[in-house]
């Protein structure tokens, strides 16, 4: 397996215009996770999926960012409108189930300007 | 006070010395992971631990449950090994499987 594939790896927007982040699970994988990384605030769990369905979704921010997981192996994060503070790096991650480690993936670095 | 804090915030090491960094929380847990970040971004989980220690290759991580602390060791340092380490608890009581992280501990190793 290659892995958590994310994608971009890298996204500039302008303030506003909608962003949509992509994530590719390990495929058996049953928990699939959206982290945020700044610097202000480290690390933050965003949402997390379990058998496709959003489980805990009270680490979004607010009504701009969105989640889905239409199926097993994939999953996005929606922002719309953007704004600056949005800038970050985001990961996903993917787990077998509660008890084993998490696998990230490469992140997608969102300018927002 | 942070829940999870972790010493120190940055360290620098020569070549072939051995590391600890420490883990310090103040929720009762159900797990605590390790991470390292390389300076790439990339993350890579090193350890889940619930009791105990464990260890794999040059690197060894110990829980004391009661003392609500957790040490990551290296051992024999390379600067391959240079990266932030996160320390990452999950709360006994959050019901879900959510992870307060740690600030991290930037580590150099010089050759």
């Amino acid at each position: 397996d290659a892995g958590v594939i994310q994608s971009p790896r890298h996204e500039v927007t302008e303030m506003g215009q909608e962003v949509t982040l992509r994530c590719k699970p390990i495929s058996g994988h049953d928990y699939l996770f959206w982290y945020r990384q700044t610097m202000m605030r480290g690390l933050e769990l965003l949402i997390y999926f379990n058998n496709n369905v959003p489980i805990d979704d009270s680490g979004m921010p607010e009504d701009r960012f969105s989640a889905k997981m239409p199926n097993a192996s994939f999953s996005t994060l929606k922002i719309q409108p953007s704004e600056p503070r949005d800038s970050a790096v985001y990961f996903c991650a993917s787990s077998l189930n509660v008890n084993t480690e998490a696998f990230f993936g490469q992140g997608t670095r969102l300018t927002v300007v | 006070k942070n829940e999870v804090e972790q010493s120190p915030q940055n360290l620098t090491a020569q070549e072939g010395e051995f590391i600890t960094i420490n883990c310090s929380y103040s929720v009762g847990i159900s797990a605590l992971h390790w991470l390292q970040q390389h300076p790439g971004g990339g993350i890579v989980s090193l350890f889940m631990l619930s009791s105990g220690k464990k260890k794999h290759g040059r690197l060894i991580a110990t829980i004391n449950i009661q003392e609500k602390h957790s040490s990551l060791h290296i051992t024999a340092s390379h600067p391959r090994d240079s990266a932030v380490y996160i320390c990452a608890v999950r709360p006994i009581t959050s019901g879900t499987y959510k992870y307060i992280f740690g600030t991290g501990t930037r580590l150099k190793v010089l050759a």
